[in-house]
């Protein structure tokens, strides 16, 4: 089975351009995550989705950060206008409904650099 | 205070000996305990999962539970240079299945 996957896997963008990071969770898992990790922070969960509909976001930093979920199988992380200080690993992570829901299955990450 | 909080590292421990990890969490009603595995420029991979007070144990890897505690360690026996990583200690706090994460402890097995 396919795990999660994100792309990009790496991005590198100029201070105040638009950033979008995509994720495809894995099929069949009804919850879907997005972290970021620094060294400073460790890993902070961002917002995540139940069914497509997101359940918690106070962990999204600012208005400069959205996300969206039109589908079970596709996700967006969106920052607009990115900032040096979003340089971190994205992650996305998903988790399936029954038996362990809070088991949760992690991407590659996104490796963002903002200059 | 921090909501899951781990012995700081980094840890080095010779092959073939043991590696203890610690971690402490500050909501007594959480009921889910996990410790995952971070490679270096990887993305965590889970490892261990314990819902229960005592130990559960998963080849050379036992997880230790004591919730009157707060307190949930992780064991790596006979540990192998493939165990250098950083380990994570995550914990479900309001059972809404959102994980908070320990800082991470870094572990280093010597040759």
């Amino acid at each position: 089975d396919a795990g999660v996957i994100q792309s990009p896997r790496h991005e590198v963008t100029e201070m105040g351009q638009e950033v979008t990071l995509r994720c495809k969770p894995i099929s069949g898992h009804d919850y879907l995550f997005w972290y970021r990790q620094t060294m400073m922070r460790g890993l902070e969960l961002l917002i995540y989705f139940n069914n497509n509909v997101p359940i918690d976001d106070s962990g999204m930093p600012e208005d400069r950060f959205s996300a969206k979920m039109p589908n079970a199988s596709f996700s967006t992380l969106k920052i607009q206008p990115s900032e040096p200080r979003d340089s971190a690993v994205y992650f996305c992570a998903s988790s399936p409904a029954a038996g362990g829901a809070d088991t949760q299955y992690f991407g590659p990450g996104t490796r963002l650099t903002v200059l | 205070q921090k909501e899951v909080e781990q012995n700081s590292g980094p840890l080095s421990v010779p092959e073939g000996a043991i590696a203890s990890l610690n971690c402490t969490y500050s909501d007594r009603g959480s009921q889910s305990f996990f410790w995952y595995r971070q490679y270096s420029g990887k993305s965590p991979e889970l490892i261990m999962s314990i819902y229960s007070n005592g130990d559960k144990e998963d080849g050379r890897f036992t997880a230790q539970l004591n919730k009157a505690s707060q307190y949930v360690s992780l064991l790596i026996r006979d540990s192998q240079p493939s165990d250098s990583a950083t380990y994570l200690c995550a914990v479900n706090l309001s059972n809404d299945y959102k994980l908070s994460f320990g800082a991470g402890t870094t572990v280093t097995v010597r040759a």
